[in-house]
């Protein structure tokens, strides 16, 4: 389809495990967003892309996390040495450029055990 | 850091009502967005607000960006069953700022009964 892809759709892994989350934005938006949501909460901020590089990354909670986007298309959030409290919906958003209204995947439903 | 306090939390209304929620912010908003969001999906966009002041609709949907910047309302009138979800509001700092992460509220959660 046109929209904002991510996957996978679920992730289960244990903790202390390596997680790689990826995000397909629509076509030619140049912005790109991860937010992470937890259940009965609005989705939090975590980083955001302009082209290649990471122009905002103050929400990433700690260095366990990083995200990339050497394309300026693909972005991968990378979660190392995963903890049970790092269970979420991870959400990608794009726009088609900073300040333009920002379109969402379905998220992937991170499950730490 | 910025909060915004939406509310009602949740509303159960009867089919055929009006809906009216609303989001505070202790920050001022350059721009404001409303999301709907569906069990197992993603927050759709339902209407974007950039100017305070601004009423803008979007069929039985309409949405204002208040004149302090600092709050926005969602109205939706003559509620149908799917119209059930969660409803958030989401504010924007000025573009190019380097802070343009949304800031979202909380959520209402409509639930209607027939």
């Amino acid at each position: 389809g046109a929209g904002v892809s991510q996957t996978p759709s679920n992730k289960v892994t244990e903790k202390g495990k390596y997680v790689e989350l990826r995000c397909d934005p629509i076509s030619g938006h140049t912005a790109l967003y991860w937010y992470r949501q937890s259940l009965g909460q609005g989705p939090e901020f975590l980083i955001y892309f302009q082209g290649t590089g990471a122009a905002d990354d103050s929400g990433l909670p700690n260095d366990r996390f990083f995200a990339v986007r050497p394309e300026g298309s693909v972005s991968t959030l990378k979660i190392q040495r995963t903890e049970r409290g790092d269970s979420a919906v991870y959400l990608c958003a794009s726009s088609l450029s900073p300040g333009q209204p920002q379109h969402f995947g379905d998220g992937t439903r991170l499950s730490i055990l | 850091g910025q909060q915004l306090n939406q509310s009602p939390q949740s509303m159960f209304i009867q089919e055929g009502e009006d809906v009216s929620m609303n989001c505070t912010s202790s920050s001022i908003f350059n721009t404001w967005l409303w999301y709907k969001q569906e069990p197992g999906e993603g927050p759709v966009l339902l209407i974007a607000l950039y100017k305070a002041g601004e009423l803008t609709s979007n069929g039985r949907l309409t949405a204002q960006f208040g004149i302090t910047r600092k709050d926005s309302f969602l109205n939706i009138s003559a509620s149908i069953p799917s119209d059930v979800g969660i409803y958030f509001c989401a504010g924007q700092e000025e573009s190019g700022g380097g802070a343009d992460g949304l800031t979202f509220g909380k959520g209402t959660h409509l639930i209607i009964q027939p």
